[in-house]
């Protein structure tokens, strides 16, 4: 089984519509990171949470907001999404100790009509 | 903050021909650095990473990569490309664990191999 898991994969909806995306990971980490990737901007950070009490916004976490439900599940949410915020988003995870790299979730895939 | 500069969206080689992706950053620390490879319909795959220590990292798939202080670069190479190394490919850089792990991705390089 996959270490950092997104649901939904694909997920169409509609301007105006809120949409949780959702993240889980059996890595034991105690960092988490929502991204979001567009062509030609590389990644973006949207929310990071040291722990299930520290959550931190990022870079572009405007029409965002994001929920800790447990060490291992970090959910995004898009309150009402609109259609640029159509993109490709990540979830990742990390130790807080010597290892510094970031896994990944394998993406989902939203699109805002 | 950081900042990553990946010169070059597309490169194409041809199999069998030397890879080199270029990736320089900007920090005011010293810096942890990055690759990351995407393959299509997929999540971000850790190639290599510099931390501390040896300069010259080398990393899965037969990829390695310098970080040159001095030039303030990280740039990623391979000595024969495979058709399989296709991909997206991704710098990043990090204050590391006292800043939450903070990373600053540079915008890819797709890469294109040629038979």
């Amino acid at each position: 089984d996959a270490d950092v898991t997104q649901t939904p994969r694909n997920r169409i909806t509609k301007t105006g519509k809120r949409i949780m995306l959702e993240c889980s990971q059996t890595k034991g980490h105690d960092r988490m990171y929502w991204y979001r990737q567009d062509p030609g901007l590389g990644l973006r950070l949207i929310y990071y949470s040291f722990d299930v009490k520290d959550i931190n916004k990022g870079e572009i976490s405007d029409g965002y907001s994001v929920s800790r439900q447990a060490q291992a599940k970090f959910s995004l949410s898009l309150e009402s999404a609109i259609p640029n915020q159509t993109a490709l988003y990540f979830c990742a995870t990390s130790h807080g100790g010597e290892t510094y790299e970031q896994y990944f979730g394998p993406g989902t895939r939203l699109t805002v009509t | 903050a950081q900042s990553v500069t990946q010169l070059g969206s597309h490169v194409s080689v041809s199999e069998g021909a030397l890879v080199l992706l270029r990736c320089n950053y900007s920090s005011s620390v010293p810096p942890y650095l990055f690759w990351y490879v995407q393959y299509p319909n997929q999540g971000l795959q850790l190639l290599l990473k510099y931390t501390t220590g040896a300069t010259l990292v080398k990393g899965i798939n037969g990829f390695e990569a310098e970080f040159k202080k001095s030039e303030t670069s990280f740039h990623l190479t391979k000595p024969s490309a495979h058709m399989s190394d296709a991909a997206e490919y991704f710098c990043a850089v990090s204050d590391g664990p006292n800043t939450g792990n903070q990373f600053y991705f540079g915008t890819g390089t797709s890469l294109t191999v040629i038979p």
